[in-house]
């Protein structure tokens, strides 16, 4: 399966702190794209990278993408208590396939 | 606004009862999938379609029927034949291709009894 592993589970850290997650998948891909999800609601598209890029930036956000490794983070830097929700890599060949998540708490 | 509308948003069925969950997006988009989550778990694909009158089984579509007669609507039923019903649905839509995000919907809660 080329299904993403997310790595930590769980992250808790408090408010300023900069958040890193992991994601790691098995087969070749065409883009990696990072979601978040509030608790019981919809995910939300954050960025996307495509395999011949290797960082992007979207304000807060920095993503990279080593594909020699077959794996990418999403680091959050500043971290707000409202950036606290789930964090979902998904990798694209023919379909989007997601990861299980980190779950990011900010503590105030 | 533009956007993707799940409905309802929770729901209680007894055991051998099939339901139908709703799928509206207005963004012009082609392709809509439907996604089940389950606690503490990532996305599960169920079906997706590319354009109207047209699907593709996804992942876990035992259990499940779609249909898409219009671009805007992709309804899915939960059918008695699928054996944990329990669970979180997301509906998404794409513009298409091999390389576009999602855009989801607030997801619908179904809970057997």
């Amino acid at each position: 399966s080329q299904q993403g592993e997310e790595d930590p589970q769980a992250l808790s850290i408090q408010e300023g702190e900069n958040a890193t997650m992991n994601c790691s998948y098995k087969t070749s891909i065409n883009n990696l794209q990072w979601y978040r999800q509030n608790s019981g609601r919809g995910l939300v598209h954050l960025i996307l990278i495509r395999s011949n890029e290797r960082e992007k930036h979207s304000g807060r956000l920095r993503v990279t993408l080593d594909t020699s490794k077959k794996s990418s983070s999403l680091l959050i830097t500043a971290s707000r208590a409202a950036d606290t929700a789930s964090y979902f890599c998904a990798t694209r060949a023919q379909k989007l396939v997601f990861g299980q998540g980190t779950r990011l708490t900010i503590n105030p | 606004d533009g956007g993707i509308t799940q409905s309802p948003k929770y729901l209680f069925r007894k055991e051998g009862q099939n339901v139908t969950l709703s799928c509206e997006q207005n963004l012009n988009h082609d392709a809509m999938y439907w996604y089940r989550q389950d606690p503490g778990q990532g996305l599960r694909l169920i079906y997706y379609s590319q354009i109207v009158n047209d699907f593709q089984k996804g992942d876990i579509a035992e259990g499940y029927s779609v249909s898409r007669e219009k671009k805007e609507s992709f309804p899915l039923t939960v059918t008695s034949a699928q054996k944990n019903p329990t669970a979180f649905y997301l509906c998404a839509s794409s513009i298409g291709g091999d390389t576009g995000e999602l855009f989801f919907g607030e997801g619908s809660r179904l809970t057997v009894l």
